[in-house]
């Protein structure tokens, strides 16, 4: 069984819309959790870290659901600069053992 | 932005040369990592670096060899590699936690596109 594993889409959405994307985790040990963002051929970047009340950043929304192992990003009002690729990652334990999904490839239609 | 550089962007080498890649963090951080991602697979972890020691090495063939010099700087070293190595291999930093051991969020470099002919 994976680590992470995040459904790799892909999502073609318009301009406007709301998107949300989801993300299960193995480890019930797991510690922090974290939404990077992927261009294409760049390299990740943090989006958001995940906290356990969730937490919000401008029109991107982060929750976490421990008891079901779960983590979600929502993403409001899409742009077209959000299309990119939203990887999920897990960090277990107390170690520095980062775990990343395939991530999810978005693309926002004009 | 230069938090964490590598050198090179592009490299082709064929399966008998030898070849290394560079990183360098400029942010303070203690634990260096490589990864490998190749097309369609998640980030796979290669090696960490904790205070220059190396803590984890995840089953990596021989054929990479990395050295971490100081906190700051960390190299993998090529030699004999397969077709299938060819992929884009990123370096990250973080700063690791005292006392909890935990570490706050990994900050990549641009990463080297490795092609193995």
């Amino acid at each position: 069984r994976k680590e992470v594993e995040q459904d790799p889409g892909p999502f073609n959405v318009p301009e406007g819309a709301t998107v949300a994307f989801n993300c299960t985790y193995s480890n019930s040990a797991s510690q922090s959790f974290f939404w990077y963002r992927q261009d294409c051929r760049k390299e990740p970047k943090l989006l958001m870290s995940v906290y356990s009340s969730g937490n919000e950043d401008g029109r991107f929304t982060a929750q976490l659901n421990r008891a079901s192992q779960y983590i979600s990003l929502l993403i409001r009002d899409s742009k077209l600069s959000d299309s990119a690729t939203y990887l999920c990652v897990v960090r277990q334990g107390t170690g520095n053992q980062f775990y990343f999904g395939t991530g999810t490839s978005l693309t926002v239609i004009p | 932005e230069t938090g964490v550089t590598q050198t090179p962007r592009h490299l082709v080498m064929g399966m008998t040369n030898k070849k290394s890649l560079k990183c360098e963090q400029h942010l303070g951080h203690n634990a260096m990592y490589w990864y490998k991602q190749s097309a369609k697979k998640p980030l796979e972890l290669m090696f960490v670096y904790n205070f220059k020691e190396q803590t984890e090495n995840n089953s990596v063939p021989s054929r990479f060899s990395p050295e971490c010099p100081n906190s700051s700087h960390l190299f993998l070293h090529l030699h004999t590699l397969q077709p299938e190595d060819s992929a884009l291999y990123l370096c990250a930093s973080s700063q690791v936690l005292r006392g909890e051991g935990g570490t706050n969020e990994q900050f990549f470099g641009p990463g080297t596109r490795l092609t193995v002919l």
